[in-house]
């Protein structure tokens, strides 16, 4: 199994709105990512976990809280967000010793803020 | 000057056609040089994976990594229709550690018409 399952695929909330992304593998990596990639634009990182800890979060705004409930796992928390916030939010996982360039991306959750 | 530059197209070529997707990047550290494919609305898929300098070959793919230059290219023989698409190119100093960042360069959208 190589894939990163991400849920839900599209998601429409308002800015008053409490909503989850969620992702799940089971190839066994120990790093997992959230992305977030605006149309023609590069995916860019908002938080790494690595062994279900939080490793690197790019100043992202506390709007965005992201979980790691346990190694297969990955969850992000929304709350009164703002239209900007549309975009395509991608989960992506990778092993963490010998290879953890090689991301592994789900589909993404296309996400649209009224 | 930006990490990563790519012509961002769009590339328009016929089936068939020998197609050079092309990088350049300003970090000398960088070791470990990828090449995603994104087709439209779903997350980014590893297609290529290449450490330091040198060619690689992968069936219809071929990636070549020129550090001296500060230089990657793809290239894709025999083109199809399938392979209409956008091509990131990624690279990243280190992968040792869970801070290790993989920068993407912005995207080059190619259309394969038959």
């Amino acid at each position: 199994d190589t894939e990163v399952t991400q849920t839900p695929k599209h998601l429409v909330m308002g800015m008053t709105n409490k909503k989850s992304l969620k992702c799940e593998q089971h190839m066994g990596h120990r790093a997992m990512y959230w992305y977030k990639q605006k149309a023609k634009k590069p995916p860019e990182l908002m938080f790494v976990y690595s062994y279900e800890k939080l490793s690197i979060n790019e100043s992202v705004p506390s709007r965005f809280s992201p979980e790691c409930p346990n190694s297969s796992l990955l969850n992000l928390h929304l709350h009164a967000l703002q239209p900007e916030d549309s975009a395509l939010y991608l989960c992506a996982s990778s092993q963490l010793r010998g290879g953890n360039e090689k991301l592994f991306f789900g589909s993404g959750t296309q996400l649209s803020v009224l | 000057q930006k990490e990563v530059e790519q012509d961002p197209g769009p590339l328009s070529v016929p089936e068939g056609a020998i197609v050079s997707l092309n990088c350049t990047y300003s970090n000398s550290a960088f070791q470990y040089f990828m090449w995603y494919r994104q087709y439209s609305r779903k997350g980014p898929e590893l297609l290529m994976y290449t450490y330091s300098s040198g060619n690689k070959e992968d069936g219809r793919f071929t990636a070549q990594v020129d550090k001296s230059s500060k230089y990657i290219s793809l290239f894709i023989r025999d083109s199809q229709p399938s392979d209409s698409a956008t091509y990131l190119c990624a690279m990243t100093h280190s992968m040792k550690t869970s801070y290790d960042k993989v920068i993407f360069g912005p995207g080059t959208s190619l259309s394969v018409i038959p």
